[in-house]
């Protein structure tokens, strides 16, 4: 697509439920990340992918997040039993990784995740 | 201490001023140097990329970065109502992994 696409835009869930969230990348881009920002704050690293390399997954905050991606394509983000600290907007992005020379990212326009 | 440092503001100005975002990092690997504007309930999109020091112009905004002072620069001249927005720096080493700034919110006031 022309952009990174995320799904759904807003969440609201309850306690102790788990979400799933969905990143679809842009076409062609090797690298994708995860990123979570609480209101106020800025982002704060989760899960990296870069082709078909081990993630980097040195972000998660917990045993409770976890994420796949499909080779080059999409990606979901997993929180299970969800906590309401958790609440925050879940950024997506992706990049060129090691096959362009400018390695700025692409965002998404985030998940909203509210934990009530 | 946080590897990046970055004044949140609320930073508020009359529109037409000059606008001076600033970072401060510790990490020296770091040289690879990015500004992003995140507008309200949007992903951040990526305004000014800098390697290494120097400076980078580009219509009315200028990136400095001055790695002996690990302290990076982000100007805005003639500051529009449009730029009202929350700036984070970025930066990273030989990775992938981007490092961000807390973010500055900007006000332009028209």
């Amino acid at each position: 697509g022309a952009g990174v696409s995320q799904s759904p835009s807003n969440k609201v869930t309850e306690k102790g439920k788990d979400v799933e969230l969905r990143c679809d990348p842009i076409s062609g881009h090797t690298a994708l990340y995860w990123y979570r920002q609480r209101l106020g704050q800025g982002l704060e690293f989760l899960i990296y992918f870069q082709g078909n390399s081990a993630p980097d997954k040195s972000g998660l905050p917990s045993d409770r997040f976890s994420a796949e991606r499909t080779g080059e394509s999409v990606s979901t983000l997993t929180i299970q039993r969800t906590q309401q600290e958790d609440s925050a907007v879940y950024l997506c992005a992706s990049s060129l990784g090691y096959r362009g020379g400018n390695y700025g990212y692409t965002f998404g326009s985030g998940t909203r995740l509210t934990v009530v | 201490q946080k590897e990046v440092e970055q004044d949140p503001g609320p930073l508020s100005v009359p529109e037409g001023a000059i606008v001076s975002l600033n970072c401060t990092y510790s990490n020296s690997a770091f040289q690879y140097f990015m500004w992003y504007r995140q507008y309200s309930r949007k992903g951040p999109e990526l305004l000014m990329y800098t390697y290494s020091s120097g400076n980078k112009e580009d219509g009315r905004f200028t990136a400095q970065v001055d790695k002996s002072s690990k302290y990076i620069s982000l100007f805005i001249r003639d500051s529009q109502p449009s730029d009202s927005a929350t700036y984070l720096c970025a930066m990273r080493g030989g990775g992938n992994k981007l490092v961000f700034g807390a973010g500055t919110i900007l006000r332009v006031k028209s």
